[in-house]
């Protein structure tokens, strides 16, 4: 079974400080996906990461995939109150039939709190 | 908004009963993947079809099932409810690649 921890499990801080959110696995997926969720709404893709040791950047968003393609970061640089949200990574199984969809293993999530 | 819906939006249900839970699939897409979220936690995959066809499940038992309509829309069936299986259960869409979910149907069962 493909697991996926991430840590910490939950994060406060002010606005203005900056923030690393951890996915570790002990398996290797074919790309790793970072979501963030907000209360009433489903899961909304952020950035997938394909290439180990890849960096993406997204604003002040900063997701980095592992060498060895087991573990991924998200950094938040000059954290905002809009920031707040539960960030989700999810490890990509491609199906056995390619023109589906991926299946995807997700972590437990961190639910980080950004206050003004 | 990703075009995905879900209905009911919130359910309560009693331990032992039977519910459906619905997704329409955003246009274009044929392939619905279902999840379930319980409180503080990751979504877990439940299973997945695509073109009517089950492509795929979860570790989850028999009493969860579900359908896909020639439309792309999709049921979720839980049997015999039990009180672990209120969660937030999600759907998402996709074709040949990211997935789009919905809102998600808040089931609660007493």
């Amino acid at each position: 079974t493909q697991l996926l921890e991430q840590s910490p499990q939950f994060l406060s801080i002010q606005e203005g400080e900056n923030l690393t959110v951890y996915c570790n696995s002990s398996s290797v997926f074919s790309s790793l996906q970072w979501y963030r969720q907000e209360p009433g709404e489903g899961p909304v893709l952020l950035v997938t990461v394909v290439t180990g040791g890849e960096v993406k950047k997204l604003k002040r968003l900063t997701f980095q995939f592992g060498d060895a393609r087991k573990d991924s970061s998200l950094h938040i640089t000059a954290a905002q109150p809009g920031d707040t949200g539960l960030y989700l990574c999810a490890g990509v199984h491609n199906g056995v039939i390619k023109a589906a969809g991926n299946k995807l293993t997700f972590g437990g999530g961190t639910r980080v709190l950004v206050k003004p | 908004e990703t075009g995905v819906t879900q209905s009911p939006t919130h359910l309560i249900k009693t331990r032992g009963q039977q519910v459906t839970l619905r997704c329409s699939s955003q246009s274009g897409h044929n392939t619905v993947s279902w999840y379930q979220q319980a409180l503080g936690q990751g979504p877990q995959f439940i299973f997945q079809y695509y073109r009517e066809e089950e492509n795929g499940r979860g570790n989850f038992p028999p009493r969860f099932s579900g359908l896909q309509f020639p439309n792309y829309s999709s049921e979720l069936n839980v049997n015999a409810l039990e009180l672990d299986d209120s969660a937030l259960y999600l759907c998402a869409s996709s074709s040949r690649g990211e997935q789009y979910f919905g809102p998600g149907t808040r089931l609660t069962v007493t």
